[in-house]
């Protein structure tokens, strides 16, 4: 069975960093591009990030650009988001998923939650 | 770069019909798309992937009352006999090279 579990989550103050994983299992990551995706309360479906598998190539969307960085780490069937300068716009549930061919995501894990306030 | 629109919200009674609609930016009517479920409460689930021509592959699990459609720049997503647990947001997503996007999504109403 594919599980993706994300981990890492929390509360942080404006400014500050904190380091999402999110580990998979029932499949070879290393097979697979990878994205994160976050959903800010109420609202719908945002792409943030996504790297190849070999981690070559890594993609962002223009507001987490500079800010935050994807790695990931193929022996350990893991997958991070390393996110620094947090903003109070940066607050939402972020999904750790798997993409079919680099092209569309077809797994989806539950989901960490982040909070940014002071 | 290639926008989504999705209406906001659509309602259907239980039992019933209801056809979703997904549509593709000016100049991007040949993208494929893919479908995504969301229940309240839980991660999104992908239902299926829906080219331009119609063909689609489902995902693992995902009834047969779900089925795929295309019209031009239009991307339909259909569940029949509605349920009760089909009442969830649906999104649509496509991609190119350095990107994903998702439309604004559907919240949909079983009544």
């Amino acid at each position: 069975e594919v599980q993706l579990v994300e981990s890492g989550g929390g509360l942080v103050q404006p400014g500050g960093s904190l380091r999402l994983s999110c580990t998979v299992s029932g499949f070879t990551s290393s097979s697979h591009w990878m994205s994160w995706v976050r959903q800010a309360p109420g609202k719908g479906l945002e792409w943030v990030a996504n790297i190849r598998q070999d981690g070559s190539e890594k993609y962002y969307v223009d507001s987490v650009k500079g800010r935050f960085t994807i790695s990931r780490d193929n022996a350990k069937n893991s997958l991070y988001l390393q996110m620094i300068s947090l903003r109070a716009e940066d607050t939402a549930l972020y999904f750790c998923a798997r993409e079919k061919f680099g092209t569309y995501i077809d797994s989806w894990g539950q989901g960490t939650l982040v909070t940014v306030s002071s | 770069q290639v926008v989504l629109t999705q209406s906001p919200s659509a309602s259907a009674s239980l039992g019933a019909s209801v056809k979703l609609t997904c549509t593709l930016s000016s100049g991007h009517s040949s993208y494929t798309i893919a479908w995504h479920q969301q229940q309240p409460e839980k991660g999104p689930r992908f239902l299926m992937n829906l080219n331009y021509d119609g063909s689609q592959t489902k995902g693992d699990g995902v009834p047969d009352r779900f089925s795929g459609s295309s019209s031009g720049a239009e991307r339909y997503l259909t569940i029949s006999s509605l349920q009760s647990e089909d009442e969830a947001d649906y999104y649509c997503q496509t991609w190119g090279t350095g990107f994903r996007v998702f439309g604004g999504g559907t919240q949909l109403t079983v009544l």
